[in-house]
């Protein structure tokens, strides 16, 4: 079982709120990412971090934000909810040999 | 450009039987192929991680192949059991890039009792 963690598992809320989605690993990986998936679709990458204070827009192009001032803790944020923005988001955290993801936050914006 | 196809999209079946899930892909260059497995509302699991030079992988009642040549990866299922409903990804990593995995839509297996 990856010790990885997201909060919340569900948040819905209204259109033009700000909101943070939390993710944590324990494992001491500096690879962070962030994936964003459709129901019945593939994961795309929306940031990646390296490690502490690097981080990298992904191939998806998206109007969250990121931060890595901590090794543990790569949180999303999003400035201003929209509809468009409903989506499951997926934290993971990967050593040379493969991820491993956290149990998701499914966002629904109202 | 990389791309990662899955099929079948979606797959029903009898608890007990077996199955095949295929996985081909374009993408290059190649550095190592993945299977996920994921729930319904949960993040993907990895199954089974295999290099250029493995041919097979087993995990279980999970075996995986790759074919390097063609391009193709398959995840062979026994006896399944209820339990393995879900969808199956196939992930290629490229190589020479820490971040780039190419991600499959997945395929949806369902058991049946």
């Amino acid at each position: 079982e990856a010790d990885i963690y997201q909060t919340p598992r569900y948040l819905v809320i209204g259109t033009g709120k700000k909101i943070t989605l939390e993710c944590s690993q324990t494992m001491g990986h500096d690879k962070m990412y962030w994936y964003q998936q459709d129901p019945g679709m593939e994961l795309h990458l929306i940031h990646y971090s390296y490690g502490v204070n690097s981080t990298e827009k992904g191939d998806l192009s998206s109007e969250s934000t990121v931060s890595r001032i901590r090794t543990e803790h790569f949180p999303l944020t999003l400035e201003s909810a929209r509809p468009s923005h409903t989506s499951q988001y997926l934290c993971a955290s990967s050593d040379v040999y493969t991820q491993y993801f956290g149990p998701g936050t499914r966002l629904t914006v109202l | 450009k990389n791309q990662v196809e899955q099929s079948p999209q979606s797959l029903i079946i009898l608890e007990g039987k077996n199955c095949t899930l295929q996985c081909n892909y374009t993408v290059s260059p190649f550095s190592n192929l993945r299977w996920y497995k994921q729930d319904t509302g949960r993040g993907p699991v990895s199954l089974t991680i295999m290099t250029f030079s493995e041919n097979t992988k087993s995990n279980g009642r999970y075996t995986a192949t790759l074919d390097a040549d063609t391009k193709q990866s398959s995840l062979h299922i026994t006896a399944s059991q209820l339990s393995d409903s879900a969808s199956y990804i196939c992930v290629v990593h490229i190589s020479g890039s820490a971040r780039q995995l190419t991600f499959g839509s997945g395929t949806q297996l369902t058991v049946l009792p």
